[in-house]
C-alpha cells in the first residue's frame, strides 16, 4: 500500500493562479481532510469528506473548493490564489469504522508559495 | 471553537533524559490522540487513547487520556537523537464526529 498520496510536492503560484492540489489514497478510507499548518498555528482543518460526493467545511475554507467523485480521491482546488495561502498542505484519510474514526493517516505535503 | 493549550512549546534535552509534554482543553473530548511529525514529512500517528482515564504505551513512549477529558499527557522515556521532532496532541468529539482539534506542537531538540 502506498498510503496517501499528495502532488505536487512544491508548488509556486502567481497571485490570481487557480490550481488542483491532488490526494489520493489506496486504503479504502471513507474519511478524508486538507489541512494546513503554518508556524505557530498548528494543522486546521480546510474541508473533508465523510464518503463520496459527500463534503463539509472546516475551520478555514474560504478560498478553496474541493469534490469527491471516487472514495480514493480528493482533489483541493484553489479558486484564485492569494499570498495568505502560502502554507503546507496535509491530507489525510481515515477509516469509516466509528471505533477508529479520528485516528487519521497523513500524505507528505504539499508546500505551496504564492508570490 | 474549540481549541488546545499544549505545553511546552519547545524543549532542548540531552540523550537518555525523559521528556513530557501535555495538552490541555476547555472542552470536552471523547479522543485524545498524539502524532510526532519529521521535518518535511506529514503527521504520524503514535498514540490513540479512547476511554478517561486511559494509560497506553508504544515503546517509550506512554500516553495517558485525563479522567476529566479535557486533557493528555504524553512521556517519552529515555530520549534518542531519532526522538527529534514536533509532537501535536489533537482531540476528537464523540458519535460519528470525525474532526481533530489539533495543538500547535511542542517542538522537541535531542542532543546526543
Amino acid at each position: 500500500n502506498a498510503g496517501v498520496t499528495q502532488t505536487p510536492k512544491f508548488q509556486v503560484l502567481k497571485t490570481g493562479q487557480s490550481m488542483t492540489l491532488q490526494c489520493a489514497q489506496d486504503m479504502n478510507h471513507e474519511y478524508m481532510s486538507w489541512y494546513r499548518q503554518d508556524p505557530g498555528m498548528g494543522l486546521r482543518l480546510i474541508h473533508y469528506s465523510v464518503g463520496a460526493g459527500i463534503t463539509d467545511q472546516g475551520e478555514v475554507p474560504n478560498g478553496y473548493n474541493v469534490s469527491r467523485s471516487t472514495t480514493e480521491d480528493f482533489p483541493l482546488r484553489l479558486l484564485s490564489a492569494a499570498p495568505s495561502q502560502t502554507s503546507v498542505y496535509f491530507c489525510a484519510s481515515s477509516p469509516g469504522r466509528v471505533a477508529v474514526l479520528h485516528e487519521q493517516y497523513f500524505g507528505p505535503g504539499t508546500r505551496l508559495t504564492v508570490t | 471553537g474549540q481549541q488546545l493549550n499544549q505545553s511546552p512549546q519547545s524543549m532542548f534535552i540531552q540523550e537518555g533524559e525523559d521528556v513530557s509534554m501535555n495538552c490541555t482543553s476547555s472542552s470536552i473530548f471523547n479522543t485524545w490522540l498524539w502524532y510526532k511529525q519529521d521535518p518535511g514529512e506529514g503527521p504520524v500517528l503514535l498514540i490513540a487513547l479512547y476511554k478517561a482515564g486511559e494509560l497506553t504505551s508504544n515503546g517509550r513512549l506512554t500516553a495517558q487520556f485525563g479522567i476529566t477529558r479535557k486533557d493528555s499527557f504524553l512521556n517519552i522515556s529515555a530520549s534518542i537523537p531519532s526522538d527529534v521532532g514536533i509532537y501535536f496532541c489533537a482531540g476528537g468529539g464523540g458519535g460519528s464526529n470525525y474532526k481533530l482539534t489539533f495543538g500547535k506542537g511542542t517542538l522537541l531538540t535531542v542532543n546526543p
